[in-house]
């Protein structure tokens, strides 16, 4: 089974800043990436898909990155409406979550 | 605008089970895909299978195959997911998603989850 890991587990990071998130696949998956938003008490939002694709409606602040095993979702700007867990997944082939990433401000 | 509308929580004896419903509206229904993932508490997201109404074969993650069934009713407009011999540790919140997944001769894959229910808490405990 492909397994995917997802670093850091929670971060913290100023107004402004740019944080970078990172999904790594243990075996290749080409682009088949999506990157979710869950914020607390709410069911996940779909941010990017195919690794680089910004799902319509989503600020254009957040960006995916990546192709074969190494993936990142990187926020350029962090806003305080940023606060949330977010989650990397492989799909096409046996569907699969990262760990979680917590973002704190 | 596709919008999933799930059943309520529910509260169930160890080893019984559970059907979750949700209902769709305001898109296509039969050749769309349709995902279930659940949160345990406090813990991430696990895939847990999907259909695809028209083809009606669902897929399973392996550790759901047999204890979890996944069917749609196209008269409905409803997919369900039913799972058996409940444990506690089943205690999650459990979500439908729209999956831009598809079937060819290939079988039935599942790809991004652009929609997403409310979530239904099921809670197993004696």
């Amino acid at each position: 089974d492909i397994q995917v890991t997802q670093s850091p587990s929670s971060l913290s990071a100023a107004v402004g800043d740019s944080v970078t998130i990172t999904c790594r696949a243990s075996q290749g998956i080409k682009n088949f990436v999506a990157w979710y938003q869950q914020k607390p008490g709410k069911a996940p939002k779909l941010l990017i898909f195919a690794a680089s694709t910004l799902e319509s409606g989503v600020p254009s602040r957040f960006s995916g990155s990546g192709s074969g095993t190494d993936f990142t979702l990187t926020i350029s700007s962090l806003q305080p409406e940023d606060v949330a867990t977010y989650y990397c997944q492989k799909y096409n082939i046996d569907p699969t979550f990262g760990q979680g990433t917590k973002v704190e401000i | 605008q596709m919008q999933l509308a799930q059943s309520g929580a529910e509260v169930k004896q160890p080893g019984s089970s559970v059907k979750v419903s949700c209902q769709v509206s305001g898109g296509t229904f039969s050749n769309y895909a349709f995902s279930w993932v659940r949160q345990a508490p406090g813990q991430g997201l696990e895939w847990m299978g999907a259909i695809v109404p028209m083809y009606g074969t669902p897929i399973y993650a392996r550790k759901f195959q047999g204890r979890v069934t996944i069917t749609a009713d196209e008269s409905t407009t409803t997919v369900y997911m039913e799972i058996f011999s409940l444990k506690p540790d089943d205690t999650a919140m459990y979500y439908c998603a729209g999956d831009v997944g598809y079937c060819d001769v290939g079988g039935c894959f599942s790809l991004w989850l652009e929609r997403w229910g409310q979530g239904t808490l099921v809670v197993v405990s004696s």
